[in-house]
């Protein structure tokens, strides 16, 4: 179990650049969350995937924004046309069983877009 | 809508000293809440969970309290290290009418200084 992990760790992009992030969770946690996380405030909802299924999205999640996680394992995070305001630390969480257990995160992407 | 707070925002305190950091929430409904630790630029460690039918659990020097009635949580720390110095967050997970919810809604932190 060497816990979830995520990549790349540091972006700096241009903006009207498309960003991609990679999450990889702890092995066999079928459930898998992304947030996003601006300096000073705590993590924010973006999107849930149970498996391969994403059954959750929060209005924060534009048009630009796209999550996939096909077969169940790792799951990927795209921008289309960054905007200064998408930066931000996106943290990704894993977790087992019901809904209700714990969540593990990731050390996190943290995005620049200039 | 599920509103949590968690104040001061900031606090500094001497190596050795017992403290408490507060959470309260405005929706009683919750399934469970989640206390987690960050250091500057990093992800969330978790440190404990309490289901909303416990009082309280405890984990080394770390003991987390709940009461759901009153909507607050307290996360006391025994003995403070300047290793404990770090942004200490809670997070609720509400109760739906179909079950647990999937997201964790967060407060700001409270960023915690341990001078030795």
């Amino acid at each position: 179990d060497t816990g979830v992990s995520q990549d790349p760790r540091h972006k700096i992009t241009k903006r009207g650049q498309n960003v991609t992030f990679r999450c990889d969770p702890i092995s066999e946690h079928n459930r898998l969350y992304w947030y996003r996380q601006t300096l000073g405030q705590g993590p924010e909802f973006l999107t849930y995937f149970q498996n391969e299924a994403q059954l959750e999205k929060s209005r924060l999640l534009s048009d630009r924004f796209s999550a996939e996680r096909p077969k169940g394992s790792f799951s990927t995070l795209e921008i289309q046309r960054t905007e200064q305001g998408d930066s931000a630390m996106y943290l990704c969480a894993s977790s087992s069983g019901g809904l209700a257990t714990e969540q593990y995160f990731g050390p996190g992407t943290r995005l620049t877009v200039t | 809508k599920q509103e949590v707070t968690q104040i001061p925002a900031a606090l500094s305190v001497p190596e050795g000293e017992n403290l408490v950091l507060n959470c309260s929430f405005t929706d009683s409904a919750i399934y469970n809440l989640q206390w987690f630790r960050q250091d500057p630029g990093k992800g969330l460690t978790s440190l404990l969970l309490i289901q909303s039918s416990q009082r309280e659990q405890t984990s080394g020097r770390l003991n987390a309290s709940l009461d759901k009635s009153s909507g607050r949580s307290t996360l006391y720390i025994a003995a403070s290290q300047p290793g404990d110095s770090a942004t200490y967050l809670c997070a609720v997970r509400l109760l739906l009418k179909t079950g647990a919810n999937s997201k964790l809604t967060f407060g700001k932190g409270i960023t915690l200084s341990v001078r030795p």
